[in-house]
Formats: C-alpha cells, structure tokens, sequence
C-alpha cells in the first residue's frame, strides 16, 4: 500500500517562530488532507489540498504531486498550534478507500 | 447541526466482552470508516464503507464487525477475539472517493 512519511517527528519552537511540516507519499492520490489533533484527542480539518497552494490566516500548504510531497506553513506561531500534525492521503484509483496517515509530527509551541 | 455523532465517549470493557460503538452521520455521505489509534501513533483503517450494505476490510479488521444497514449509521463491535482492543477509536465519513473525510469526536474504549 501507499507510504506516508512525515518530517520532522518532533518540534519544539518558541511562540512567534516559524515553521515547515513536510509529508512524502510514495504513489499518486486523489485526495492529501492536513489535520490538527488536539490535546482531546479530536481530529481537525486544516487543509484537503491534494495538489496547489492554499492560504487559512496563519496557515498554508503546497502539495506538488508530481513530485509527491508536502508541505504545511506556520506562521508566527502560538501555544495554542501545540498539537499532533497529521498528514493523511487516499490513493489514486476511483475507490474510497480511506486515508493512510502518516506517523504525525508533535509539535510544541513554548511562550 | 451537521455532523458525525460517536457514543459513548468513553466505555470500559470487561476482557471476553463484545462491545459495539455507535456513529452516525447526518451529512447524507456515502462512504463511512472506522479507524484506531494508539498512543502516539497515526491512525489504522480498520473498515470502511463505500455505499450502504456493502463493506470491506482496511488493515487491521481482525477483531471487528461492522455493518451499514442504513446510510447515516455505521457501527464497529470490537470483539473477544481482537487481542489488544484498549485505544482511541475514530469515526469518518465522506462523499465519496477525491471528497474531504471529516471525523467525528472518537470514542475512548478501556478493556479492564
């Protein structure tokens, strides 16, 4: 099945920083959603972006599917962005077949 | 409001029980999933659901029995037979293949 790896496994920055989040997928797909998890555990739609750039206030993500990557954009960054960053992705080839997630980056915002 | 509804959020378990978690969703969406998380890791596709009475294995079915006897209910019984039932369990659900899959709240199962 398709591969999702997601870079870097951890992250601890200071509230104001700047940061990437890279996902890689090893086949092409129909579908490349972003989401946040938060410390209750719930699952936060941020982008579906399965190809181009798009912009949410202090967040944005480029997926370039020819080359089958990733990325997620935060911007002068607050502990309230501390969270589990998932990237998630659905195989091209017609069928629903769910996402495969990646492994996620934990990210930890310090004031 | 428009969503998926999981119950109950938290559930404990006797070892040798079945339990069934309820989803349902009032977003008139064809396809349904189920997924498991343990802690700190991604999530695993245990079932999903592409259309009503129909339904096929994701990575990690052993264990588990679903059915979609309507379009908006899709719910998971984790049995006796999965080994390692105690983790977080997400449901989803979307339009179809290439659509946005939302999630609803999850449900926290403790085997005891």
């Amino acid at each position: 099945g398709i591969q999702v790896e997601q870079s870097p496994p951890d992250l601890i920055l200071q509230e104001g920083a700047n940061s990437t989040l890279r996902c890689n997928f090893s086949d092409s797909v129909n579908n490349l959603q972003w989401f946040h998890q938060n410390p209750w555990g719930q699952l936060i739609n941020l982008f579906y972006i399965p190809s181009g750039t798009k912009q949410n206030g202090r967040l944005s993500a480029t997926t370039v599917a020819t080359e089958r990557y990733s990325l997620l954009y935060i911007s002068s960054s607050q502990t309230t962005d501390s969270g589990v960053y998932f990237c998630a992705v659905e195989p091209g080839g017609g069928g629903a077949d769910g996402l495969t997630f990646g492994k996620g980056t934990h990210l930890i915002i310090q004031p | 409001d428009g969503g998926i509804t999981q119950s109950p959020k938290y559930l404990f378990r006797k070892e040798g029980q079945n339990v069934t978690l309820s989803c349902e969703q009032n977003l008139n969406h064809d396809a349904m999933y189920w997924y498991r998380q343990d802690p700190g890791q991604g999530l695993r596709l245990i079932y999903y659901s592409q259309i009503v009475n129909d339904f096929q294995k994701g990575d990690i079915a052993e264990g588990y029995s679903v059915s979609r006897e309507k379009k908006e209910s899709f719910p998971l019984t984790v049995t006796s037979a999965q080994k390692n039932p105690t983790a977080f369990y997400l449901c989803a659900s979307s339009r179809g293949s290439g659509n946005t899959i939302y999630f609803g709240e999850g449900s926290w199962l403790t085997v005891v």
